[in-house]
């Protein structure tokens, strides 16, 4: 089975464009979390879906970015425009049923990709 | 406010040393902790967690976590390190009314021949 996967890797731009990434979840997990590491802090809480809705985005720093589950499936997560301080690595995380606090919850991180704006 | 504190950026130890990782927390009730584990090329992956009961956990690949509320704390220990325990290591705390961690900032390990 495949797990969370993440495009791209790592991605470099400059200060004022674009750039969307992508998280495929595992088949069938409800629940889509994204989470963002800043170089040498902690990783912070972004957002959630349930399916295609939002559950909680109090974690998105502000309207520069813009996240999407359009038919519950992968999400995309896109920074426009990107500043020099949204470097860092942007985490997604699926689930099945419930979030991590249910006893047979567990989330499963994909491996990250790598923003740096330059 | 919520927080996690791993008061230990990089630790170092010899292969076959036994290895804590500190984890002191900031939470009003009784969290729920987990540890988490990002190996090289890899994703985050859970090495345990605890909700309640035994405050002794096992987790996966041999490590164990104790929390201790009188010290708010939630270390991880394994008792013989292997060179693939090389990883950074990320302690995080579930608040009880939403469904987002909160995590430290990581403690990188290396381990040495």
């Amino acid at each position: 089975e495949a797990g969370v996967t993440q495009f791209p890797s790592h991605s470099v731009i400059e200060k004022g464009q674009t750039v969307t990434l992508r998280c495929d979840p595992i088949s069938g997990h409800d629940n889509l979390y994204w989470y963002r590491r800043v170089m040498g802090k902690e990783i912070k809480f972004l957002l959630h879906f349930v399916k295609e809705s939002k559950q909680d985005e109090s974690g998105m720093p502000n309207n520069r970015f813009l996240a999407e589950r359009t038919g519950g499936t992968y999400s995309t997560l896109k920074v426009q425009p990107a500043e020099l301080e949204d470097s860092g690595v942007y985490f997604c995380a699926s689930s099945q049923d419930a979030g991590p606090f249910a006893n047979t919850g567990e989330l499963f991180f994909g491996e990250g990709s790598r923003l740096t704006v330059l | 406010a919520q927080s996690v504190t791993q008061p230990d950026i990089h630790i170092t130890v010899s292969e076959g040393a036994s290895l804590e990782l500190r984890c002191n927390y900031s939470y009003g009730a009784t969290p729920y902790l987990f540890w988490y584990v990002q190996s090289p090329g890899q994703g985050l992956q859970l090495l345990l967690k605890y909700f309640s009961g035994d405050t002794l956990v096992q987790g996966i690949k041999g490590f164990e976590a104790e929390f201790k509320r009188s010290q708010s704390s939630f270390n991880l220990r394994k008792p013989s390190v292997h060179w693939s325990d090389a990883a950074e290591y990320f302690c995080a705390v579930g608040p009880y009314n939403t469904d987002k961690l909160i995590f430290g900032t990581g403690t990188r390990l290396q381990v040495f021949p």
